[in-house]
């Protein structure tokens, strides 16, 4: 997996904003993808996912869009609310393993 | 809304002492793995089991490692001795379709170990 030790990229929004979250995969061969929220002390928690016949997934305030052609995943988050500030994983599928990228925290300002 | 446990929740040790933990997955999963987290890094899979059996084991190290699923329901991850490097959050996930990876792990609230 990757790994950036206890430097991980910082998004700050504003309470109401949308938030958009960046992940760059690895393996072209990859068909499964998801999103995961992680909150301190806690596990990650499913958010969505997306298979990659696909290049859109909505679900209730998140949408996830991959781009294959430069492996490229995003999570957009509608009217970020303080209870989204967490960090926030993006997985993917090599061979039967499920591979976590680094992580971004997301700091909502009220 | 049916969720994986894992006990305890943290657990404080001494190097060169034996500790294990505890992990129930969502009842019918078929699918279940143990993971590594350390401090400001993703989950790293340690451990794969299909119902009894070890699907993958190869980034358990063997020598001080060792995980079970006995009766294919929970399972138990042992460190003896532990180490300080070995100080990190234990996560366990569990999925329901048998190709593993493919199908959501849900994980559970993990076991925070630090070793001193």
């Amino acid at each position: 997996g990757e790994s950036v030790g206890l430097h991980l990229p910082t998004l700050s929004v504003q309470e109401g904003d949308n938030s958009i979250i960046n992940c760059a995969y690895s393996n072209s061969a990859s068909d499964y993808f998801i999103w995961y929220k992680q909150e301190s002390g806690k596990g990650p928690q499913f958010i969505i996912d997306i298979r990659s016949n696909m290049d859109k997934r909505q679900g209730q305030r998140v949408t996830v869009l991959l781009n294959k052609t430069v492996k490229h995943l995003s999570l957009q988050i509608a009217a970020t609310q303080p209870g989204d500030s967490a960090v926030y994983f993006c997985a993917e599928t090599w061979g039967n393993k499920l591979v976590f990228g680094a992580g971004t925290i997301l700091r909502v300002k009220s | 809304e049916a969720e994986v446990a894992q006990s305890p929740r943290y657990k404080i040790t001494e190097k060169s002492q034996a500790v294990a933990f505890w992990c129930d997955p969502i009842s019918g999963h078929a699918t279940l793995y143990w993971y590594r987290q350390i401090l400001g890094q993703g989950p790293e899979l340690l451990v794969q089991f299909q119902d009894e059996s070890v699907v993958d084991d190869s980034q358990l190290p063997k020598d001080r490692f060792s995980a079970e699923r006995l009766k294919g329901v929970d399972s138990t991850l042992k460190i003896q001795p532990a180490e300080l490097g070995d100080s990190a959050m234990y996560l366990c996930a569990s999925s329901s379709r048998i190709s593993g990876a493919t199908d959501t792990q849900y994980f559970g609230p993990g076991t925070r170990l630090t070793v001193l």
